[in-house]
């Protein structure tokens, strides 16, 4: 059973489109991430979220916005994609925020045209 | 700023040598924790270490950490072909969660 899925796997998109990644887990934790890893493997934490706060990584363009309809699924919308939001979003999930180990999904591959 | 700083950035060695990978990193942390890349895939978590604690031991890996030195060390023993990777340190400063640079270790068979 796969404890962190996310869909798509790979998104190939125009400039200026607006997509969503979904992410769901099965692990019946509390927490949730999304990260953004760059092409020199860099990893930068974008949101953490669970039913009582979202912490937002103040870097993260207003463009992104993260969406839970519940406890098991966090969805990352991004609107009016640029080329520099080409990249790998990982979602991961944990039972506290940060303190414990995290759990990644397979992560999408984001390739703006 | 990067929070983490991993060295080296990229290890070759033979199977059945030890790698060892540092990590320093900038602010006081609770916890810091050593994650592994397979690539194209996921991260996996390996190991944690709270920053009361000095060394940690999971099957052939040991981590070290001296908060004094605001700095951790990977250590994997006996290593196979199956330990190539990247693996990136992770601090929680309480508040934020930072990973490192990583280290690309290629196990040579």
């Amino acid at each position: 059973d796969t404890a962190v899925s996310q869909t798509p796997k790979y998104l190939v998109t125009q400039m200026g489109n607006d997509k969503s990644i979904k992410c769901e887990q099965n692990l019946g934790h509390d927490t949730m991430y999304w990260y953004k890893q760059d092409s020199k493997k860099f990893l930068k934490i974008m949101f953490s979220y669970n039913n009582k706060e979202l912490i937002i990584n103040e870097t993260v363009p207003n463009r992104f916005s993260p969406k839970s309809p519940d406890k098991a699924h966090l969805n990352l919308h991004i609107n009016s994609l640029e080329l520099g939001d080409s990249a790998v979003y990982f979602c991961a999930s944990s039972p506290g925020t940060f303190r414990g180990a995290q759990y990644f999904g397979p992560g999408t591959r984001l390739l703006v045209l | 700023s990067q929070q983490g700083e991993e060295d080296p950035q990229a290890l070759s060695i033979q199977e059945g040598e030890n790698a060892t990978m540092n990590c320093s990193y900038k602010t006081s942390i609770n916890n810091l924790q050593w994650y592994r890349q397979n690539s194209g895939r996921g991260l996996v978590h390996l190991i944690l270490i709270r920053s009361n604690e000095r060394e940690k031991h999971s099957g052939r890996l040991r981590v070290t950490l001296d908060t004094s030195k605001k700095s951790s060390s990977l250590l994997i023993t006996a290593s196979r072909a199956a330990d190539t990777a990247s693996y990136f340190c992770a601090t929680d400063t309480g508040n934020q969660f930072y990973f490192g640079t990583g280290t690309s270790l290629t196990v040579i068979p």
